[in-house]
C-alpha cells in the first residue's frame, strides 16, 4: 500500500477555512484517497473521499492535484467542533484501510 | 440501525487471562477489521475479513486471532494477555476499499496488569 504524508499539527482560526494537506507521491492508479477524523478518543468519523476528480459533500471539500500526488481537505468554516486528528488514507483492492498518524488540527476561539 | 457495535466497552485483565472482543454490524458489510490504538498514536490494523469464513493478518497480528463464522460478527481473542496489548481496539466493517466508507465502532478500552 502506497503511503501518506502528513503535517503533525495545525491551527485554524474558527470560522475561517482549515486546509490540511496529504502527500502521496507512490499512489497508483487504482487508490482511493479517504479522509477520516478521530475526535478525542471516539471512532474514527468518515468525511470524504475520492479518486481522480475534486468532491464536495456537506462537511468539506477534497482537491486532489492532476497528478495525484497530493491532495487537500478542507473544511470551509471550521467551528471548534472541528478540533480532531485527521487522517489521509490511501485504499485499493487490497481491501484495507491503513492509518498513518495523521493531522492534529486545533481550532482556536 | 446501530452499526457498528462492540462490547465490552471497558476490561482490566490479568497477565495471562484470556478474552474475546466482539464486533457485531448490522449493514450487511463483507469486509470487518480490527484496529488497535495506543496513546497519542494512529491505529495499526490487527487483523481484517474478506466475508463469512474468512481471516487475514494484518500489520500487528502477533498475539491476536480472530474468526468470522458468521458475517454479521467478527471476533478478537487474546488467547494470554501481555500487559503491551493494553491498548483502545477499534472494529470497522465496510462494504468494499473502493469507493464507499468504513464505519468504526466507539471502541474497547483494554488494560493488562
Amino acid at each position: 500500500d502506497a503511503k501518506t504524508t502528513q503535517p503533525t499539527s495545525m491551527d485554524c482560526a474558527e470560522g475561517r477555512a482549515a486546509n490540511l494537506p496529504c502527500n502521496h507521491s507512490t499512489i497508483s492508479g487504482n487508490e482511493y484517497v479517504y479522509w477520516y477524523r478521530q475526535i478525542h478518543s471516539q471512532g474514527p468519523q468518515y468525511i470524504i473521499h475520492g479518486l481522480k476528480n475534486n468532491e464536495t459533500n456537506e462537511m468539506a471539500s477534497l482537491i486532489i492535484t492532476e497528478d495525484r500526488k497530493s491532495s487537500t481537505l478542507i473544511l470551509p468554516h471550521a467551528t471548534l467542533r472541528d478540533t480532531a486528528v485527521y487522517y489521509c488514507i490511501l485504499t485499493s483492492g487490497t481491501y484495507k484501510y491503513i492509518f498513518g498518524t495523521g493531522t492534529r488540527l486545533k481550532v482556536l476561539a | 440501525n446501530a452499526g457498528v457495535t462492540q462490547t465490552p466497552k471497558f476490561r482490566v485483565l490479568k497477565t495471562g487471562q484470556s478474552m474475546t472482543l466482539l464486533c457485531a454490524q448490522d449493514m450487511n458489510h463483507e469486509y470487518m477489521y480490527w484496529y488497535r490504538q495506543d496513546p497519542g498514536m494512529g491505529l495499526r490494523l490487527i487483523h481484517y475479513s474478506v466475508g463469512e469464513g474468512t481471516t487475514a493478518k494484518g500489520e500487528v497480528p502477533d498475539g491476536y486471532n480472530v474468526s468470522r463464522l458468521k458475517k454479521q460478527n467478527f471476533l478478537l481473542g487474546l488467547e494470554s494477555a501481555a500487559p503491551s496489548q493494553t491498548s483502545v481496539y477499534f472494529c470497522a466493517s465496510s462494504y468494499s476499499t473502493r469507493g464507499t466508507e468504513a464505519f468504526f465502532g466507539q471502541g474497547t478500552r483494554l488494560t493488562v496488569v
